[in-house]
C-alpha cells in the first residue's frame, strides 16, 4: 500500500527556520515525482514544486521559485520543504503527493508562524 | 503558466442528482487533467487521473472526460459523502496549476 506520512505540526515565529518532511512508503521511492502544495485555510490549492528523489531534479513555481527549497533523500525514502526564514504569510496546511498526478496525498502539515 | 477555471463556484444539489463539474484550460493540455474531492479538514483524494482514468479505489459513480482545453467530472448519482469541494489540476507544463474549486453543497 503506497503511503505518505508527513511530519507533525509546526509552530514558528517570523524569522525562523524550518523544514517539514514526507516519508514515503510501499513503492520504489526514488522512481516517483513527489510534489508539495500550499493550502491556506479556507482557501484553494497551489502547486508549489516537486522532485524526482532519484535524481534530485526539482521543478518550481515561480510564485515559489527562492522562497523555499524541495530536497529529498533517497536513502530514508524521504522528501523536505524547508524555509530560511518564515514569514506569517507561510501559515498554511502544506500537503505532499506523489506521482505529476498527485495519486497518493499526505496527511499534511500545519505551519503556524506567529509572533 | 496556464490558468484553470472551474464551472460552476458551487452548486446545490440533492442525494440522487446527477452532476457535473466543468474545468478549462486557458491552452491545451492534451488529457494531462487530473480531478481531486476534498472534504473539511482532510487532504485532497485523488478521484481521476489522465482525464478519464479512474483511480483505485474510487467508486465508478465518478467518471472524467475532455481532452485540449475543456473537461467535466460527472457524478452519476450523488451521495451525502460525495458533499466536498472538487479541484482540477493540469500536469501539462509546469508550473502545474490547480482550478479554483467547486463546492458541492446539500440543497
Amino acid at each position: 500500500e503506497v503511503q505518505l506520512v508527513q511530519s507533525g505540526a509546526e509552530v514558528k515565529k517570523p524569522g525562523e527556520s524550518l523544514k517539514i518532511s514526507c516519508k514515503g512508503s510501499g513503492y520504489s521511492f526514488a522512481t516517483y515525482w513527489i510534489g508539495w502544495v500550499r493550502q491556506v485555510p479556507g482557501k484553494g490549492l497551489e502547486w508549489m514544486g516537486m522532485i524526482y528523489p532519484g535524481g534530485s531534479n526539482t521543478k518550481y513555481s515561480p510564485s515559489f521559485q527562492g522562497q523555499v527549497t524541495i530536497s529529498a533523500d533517497k536513502s530514508i525514502n524521504t522528501a523536505y520543504l524547508q524555509w530560511s526564514s518564515l514569514k506569517a504569510s507561510d501559515t498554511a496546511i502544506y500537503y505532499c503527493a506523489r506521482d505529476t498526478s498527485m495519486r497518493y496525498w499526505g496527511q499534511g502539515t500545519l505551519v503556524t508562524v506567529s509572533s | 503558466d496556464i490558468q484553470m477555471t472551474q464551472s460552476p463556484s458551487s452548486l446545490s444539489a440533492s442525494v440522487g442528482d446527477r452532476v457535473t463539474i466543468t474545468c478549462r484550460a486557458s491552452q491545451g493540455i492534451y488529457n494531462y487533467l487530473a480531478w481531486f474531492q476534498q472534504k473539511p479538514g482532510k487532504a485532497p483524494k485523488s478521484l481521476i487521473y489522465d482525464a478519464s482514468s479512474l483511480q483505485s479505489g474510487v467508486p465508478s459513480k465518478f467518471s472524467g472526460s475532455g481532452s485540449g482545453t475543456d473537461f467535466t467530472l460527472t457524478i452519476s448519482s450523488l451521495q451525502p459523502e460525495d458533499f466536498a469541494t472538487y479541484y482540477c489540476q493540469q500536469y501539462n507544463s509546469y508550473p502545474f496549476t490547480f482550478g479554483p474549486g467547486t463546492k458541492v453543497d446539500i440543497k
